[in-house]
């Protein structure tokens, strides 16, 4: 069965970036575009971007260009994402999921604390 | 950005009742809708997509409906399991965005 494992939490300095795996299982991972979505403690939820490993090509919402960065490593069926320059605003839970009909799989986030 | 304006932001229902939650589109979505389930603590899951179509696994209580800019998901003969938050999705123009959710409480 199509499973997403994410990686553990992590608490890390303003000011420093933070990189997060999703590791597929149970599917080709190279057919189906990975999304990552952000939900801040208590609040909806926000698309950040996708990536879509048999190429690479990325597709972002524009608020988080610059922010976060999108690979893959096709190998080991792992996607990545790098967040920089975090701030508390950058203080939230991290999913990957992909999409098959809607977003139907979904790795369990990751937390990421921003605190000094 | 497409905006989706998602209503009751809360919700408090009894066993048994039957309830729908609206999302309304700023623009023209084309059926290019899904609505998910998250319960505390957990990722979010996948009940409808394409405006109706049902996910497998779903229970058929869960039904989705709606076009252009109007959408809702309803929900018949609620059971416990079914306090959660809701939350629909547009992937119809990226960004991809989402409504600020309804908590949904059981009396």
């Amino acid at each position: 069965q199509v499973k997403l494992l994410q990686s553990g939490a992590a608490l890390v300095k303003p000011g420093a970036s933070v990189k997060m795996s999703c590791k597929a299982s149970g599917y080709t991972f190279t057919d189906y575009w990975v999304s990552w979505v952000k939900q801040s403690h208590g609040k909806s939820l926000e698309w950040i971007g996708e990536i879509y490993p048999n190429s690479g090509a990325t597709n972002f919402n524009e608020k988080f260009k610059g922010k976060a960065t999108l690979t893959v490593d096709k190998s080991t069926s792992t996607a990545y994402m790098e967040l920089s320059r975090l701030t508390s605003e950058d203080s939230a839970i991290y999913y990957c999921t992909i999409r098959s009909g809607g977003f139907a799989y979904w790795g369990q986030g990751t937390l990421v604390t921003v605190s000094s | 950005d497409i905006q989706m304006t998602q209503s009751p932001a809360s919700l408090s229902a009894s066993l048994g009742e039957t309830v729908s939650i609206e999302c309304l589109a700023s623009e023209d979505i084309y059926n290019n809708l899904a609505w998910y389930q998250q319960k505390p603590g957990k990722s979010p899951q996948l009940l409808i997509y394409y405006a109706s179509s049902l996910q497998d696994g779903v229970p058929s209580r869960f039904s989705g409906s709606g076009s252009g800019t109007q959408y809702s998901l309803k929900i018949n003969s609620l059971e416990s399991e079914d306090a959660a938050t809701y939350f629909c999705l547009q992937d119809s123009e990226y960004p991809w965005t989402f409504g600020g959710g309804t908590k949904l409480e059981l009396k």
